[in-house]
C-alpha cells in the first residue's frame, strides 16, 4: 500500500512568516491531495495535483508535484492565525479513488 | 459544490451498545463511499470501502462483523459499530466524490462523526 510520510509534525511560526510542509511517498502518486483540518472536524478540500511538475495556488498557499511524483510541497506565505490547523496529505490510490493520509502537521501561528 | 452530510454529528453510548452512524451524498449519487476512523493526534486511516448493492471491502486489520456497512441507497451509506467498547471511541468521517465532477479529482468529506463509548 502506498506510505506517506509528512515533514514536519508540527510547526509553529510568527504569524506573517512563510512555511512549507512535505508529503513524500514509497511510490509513484497517481494523485496527491492537501487537506485542512481542525480538530474533531470535517476536512477542507485545499487542491488536488496529478501531473508531474504541477504548481497550484489558492489564496496564500501554493502546492507543488514533483517531476517524479513522489514529492509534494504545501507553502504558505505570510501565514496568519486562520492557517492553523492540520494539513493532510492524501493519496489516490490509482482508479480506487480512496485515499491513504499521510501524518498530518499541526500548524500553529503565533499572533 | 457537492455535499456529503454526515449524521449523528456526536454520540455519546454505553459498553456494549450499538451505534449507527449515516453518510449521505445530498446532491450526487454515490457508488463508493468510504468510511475512515481517527484517533486522537493520529491521521485518519481508511476502514473500509463501501459499495452500493454489495458488500464492502474492509482494510486489513478491520473487524468486519464489529463495523457493519451498508449500502443500500446511491445516497446513503451506514456504518454500524456493534457492541462497542471504550476503545472505539473515535472520530469517524465518510468521504465520496461526485461522478459529475470527475475531472476535478475532488474528494467530499462529511462532517464527521465523534464516538464517545462509556
Amino acid at each position: 500500500s502506498q506510505e506517506l510520510e509528512q515533514s514536519p509534525q508540527s510547526l509553529i511560526v510568527q504569524e506573517g512568516k512563510n512555511l512549507t510542509i512535505n508529503c513524500t511517498s514509497s511510490k509513484t502518486l497517481y494523485g496527491l491531495y492537501w487537506y485542512k483540518q481542525k480538530y474533531g472536524e470535517g476536512l477542507i478540500f485545499l487542491m488536488m495535483l496529478q501531473k508531474g511538475g504541477e504548481e497550484k495556488s489558492h489564496e496564500k498557499i501554493t502546492a507543488k508535484l514533483d517531476e517524479k511524483k513522489q514529492q509534494s510541497s504545501l507553502h504558505i506565505t505570510a501565514s496568519q492565525p486562520s492557517h492553523a490547523g492540520i494539513y493532510l496529505c492524501g493519496a489516490d490510490q490509482s482508479a480506487g479513488n480512496m485515499l491513504t493520509f499521510g501524518g498530518g502537521t499541526r500548524l500553529m501561528v503565533k499572533p | 459544490g457537492a455535499v456529503v452530510s454526515q449524521h449523528p454529528s456526536w454520540v455519546i453510548c454505553k459498553s456494549g451498545t450499538s451505534v449507527k452512524i449515516e453518510c449521505r451524498s445530498l446532491d450526487f449519487q454515490a457508488t463508493t463511499m468510504f468510511w475512515y476512523r481517527q484517533f486522537p493526534k493520529q491521521s485518519l486511516m481508511l476502514m473500509a470501502t463501501s459499495n452500493e448493492g454489495s458488500k464492502a471491502t474492509y482494510e486489513q486489520g478491520v473487524e468486519k462483523d464489529k463495523f457493519l456497512i451498508n449500502h443500500a441507497s446511491l445516497t446513503l451509506s451506514t456504518l454500524t459499530v456493534t457492541s462497542a467498547h471504550p476503545e472505539d471511541s473515535s472520530f469517524y468521517i465518510c468521504s465520496a466524490r461526485d461522478p459529475r465532477l470527475a475531472g476535478s479529482g475532488e474528494l467530499f468529506f462529511g462532517e464527521g462523526s465523534r464516538l464517545t463509548v462509556l
